[in-house]
């Protein structure tokens, strides 16, 4: 089942704060957050495990709930960099063999200005 | 390092024709995906292999695509006859991808090679 993202957009100003979410129907052992900037591939940000520590990208962090099968991302003293579709990604069958397949969410479209 | 490379970069072609894109994997990953992104549907997978062999090939939209992998270093993605509705971005991404339980997990980050831009007129 794909993840769900929450919200689908958000838009900030320079500086400003946000915190974008994917839940999971099923048991998450992993979640991956991946950017995708306008015209451009998406880029792998960090990974986050069952049992690991809160991670963190530059001024961006991410948590991992594995009671909620949630993880977060926050987006701290945004900058216009930031702006961009964030998707998150989570192996297709947790536990087993997956040959590295991904489910992702639909994306949240974030958007910095000036 | 160089990353997945993707070729063409765009690629416009007429309805009926043939068309044929490329991707070279990194260098020691073992699972390659075929990705289809639109803004109408978003990032779609279409098919991936490991060590060479299709896996799941569930996302390809129709008979008319098809893709192979004849060696570890490079994949190709055909479609025959083209559509209009083919326009779209193609991604290639791979990963060390593989084994089972934990050991696992941190080798399924994908990498993304830059797209195809095609257009189908």
């Amino acid at each position: 089942q794909q993840p769900v993202q929450s919200p689908q957009a958000v838009i900030l100003r320079e500086g400003e704060d946000a915190v974008i979410n994917c839940s999971s129907s099923k048991a998450l052992y992993s979640v991956h957050w991946y950017r995708q900037k306008h015209g451009e591939a998406p880029v792998f940000l960090m990974i986050l495990l069952k049992g690991g520590e809160q991670m963190r990208h530059e001024k961006i962090s991410a948590s991992f709930n594995e009671k909620k099968q949630q993880s977060s991302l926050y987006l701290t003293a945004s900058q216009l960099s930031y702006s961009g579709t964030y998707f998150c990604g989570t192996p297709a069958n947790a536990g087993g063999t997956s040959y590295g397949k991904l489910t992702f969410g639909q994306g949240t479209i974030l958007t910095v200005h000036p | 390092d160089a990353g997945v490379i993707q070729s063409p970069r765009h690629e416009v072609t007429e309805m009926g024709q043939e068309v044929t894109l490329r991707c070279k994997p990194i260098s020691g990953h073992n699972s390659l995906f075929w990705y289809r992104q639109t803004m109408m549907r978003g990032l779609e997978l279409l098919i991936y292999f490991n060590n060479n062999v299709p896996i799941d090939d569930s996302g390809m939209p129709e008979d008319r695509f098809s893709a192979k992998m004849p060696n570890a270093s490079f994949s190709t993605l055909k479609i025959q006859p083209s559509e209009p509705r083919d326009s779209a971005v193609y991604f290639c991404a791979s990963s060390h991808g593989g084994g089972s339980g934990r050991s696992f997990i941190s080798t399924d980050t994908q990498y993304f090679g830059p797209g195809t831009r095609l257009t189908v007129l």
